[in-house]
């Protein structure tokens, strides 16, 4: 199978500081990377779809300016949680995939903790 | 929009024991996958469905997909304690973009020994 690292594995930061949350694909190409937020017993939520080279495309009710996603190269995206407040504090998953269809392999996820 | 409801919410079960749980939609998918997530990690793909009426094995997993197109169901035979998690469905977003999934509301389990 293929591996999808993240890196924090944990940050805890005080609120108003910006948080850089990394994603990369360690033995495939990823031409797509996906972030989800996921709160304590509930599902996964997508909030945006990142392509190398392009602009991130956010869901509905995510903050762009706030979930600053860059995708450089087509093995790293990063997240950053801009002006974090106690109510970003969640556990952030990304996914990743070789090419149109095929399988999301995600990462272990972040958990951010915001005093 | 599309909405995956899965039951139950949560299970306790004995060791040995066979579990089934269920992922429903009130439209339709060409395609249904079953994820399980261990406690603080991302989830792992388990099974992925392609066509109406398949059964598909995984070890001691098996999953189908309902021939109505709106449903699945994932049985594990002889639950052991590492099968603890929460086990998700997941289908295309038809309505947004491309490879865009969404996830069922998951159903927890857990074993005791």
């Amino acid at each position: 199978g293929a591996v999808v690292s993240q890196h924090p594995s944990w940050v805890i930061c005080k609120s108003g500081t910006s948080v850089k949350i990394e994603c990369r694909s360690l033995d495939f190409q990823a031409t797509t990377m996906f972030w989800y937020r996921q709160f304590p017993k509930q599902s996964l939520m997508l909030m945006a779809t990142s392509n190398e080279g392009s602009k991130a495309t956010y869901e509905q009710g995510v903050e762009k300016d706030k979930f600053l996603i860059n995708h450089a190269s087509l093995t790293l995206s990063t997240l950053t949680v801009t002006s974090a407040h106690p109510e970003d504090s969640s556990f952030y998953i990304c996914s990743a995939i070789r090419g149109e269809g095929e399988t999301q392999y995600f990462g272990p996820g972040t958990r951010l903790l915001v005093l | 929009g599309q909405q995956l409801n899965q039951s139950p919410q949560s299970m306790f079960i004995q060791e040995g024991e066979d579990v089934s749980m269920n992922c429903t939609s009130s439209s339709i998918f060409n395609t249904w996958l079953w994820y399980k997530q261990d406690p603080g990690e991302g989830p792992v793909l388990l099974i992925a469905l392609y066509k109406a009426g398949e059964l598909t094995s995984n070890g001691r997993l098996t999953a189908q997909f309902g021939i109505t197109r709106k449903d699945s169901f994932l049985n594990i035979s002889a639950s052991i304690p590492s099968d603890v998690g929460i086990y998700f469905c997941a289908g295309p977003d038809y309505g947004g973009a491309t490879n865009k999934l969404i996830f069922g509301t998951g159903t927890l389990l857990a074993v005791q020994p």
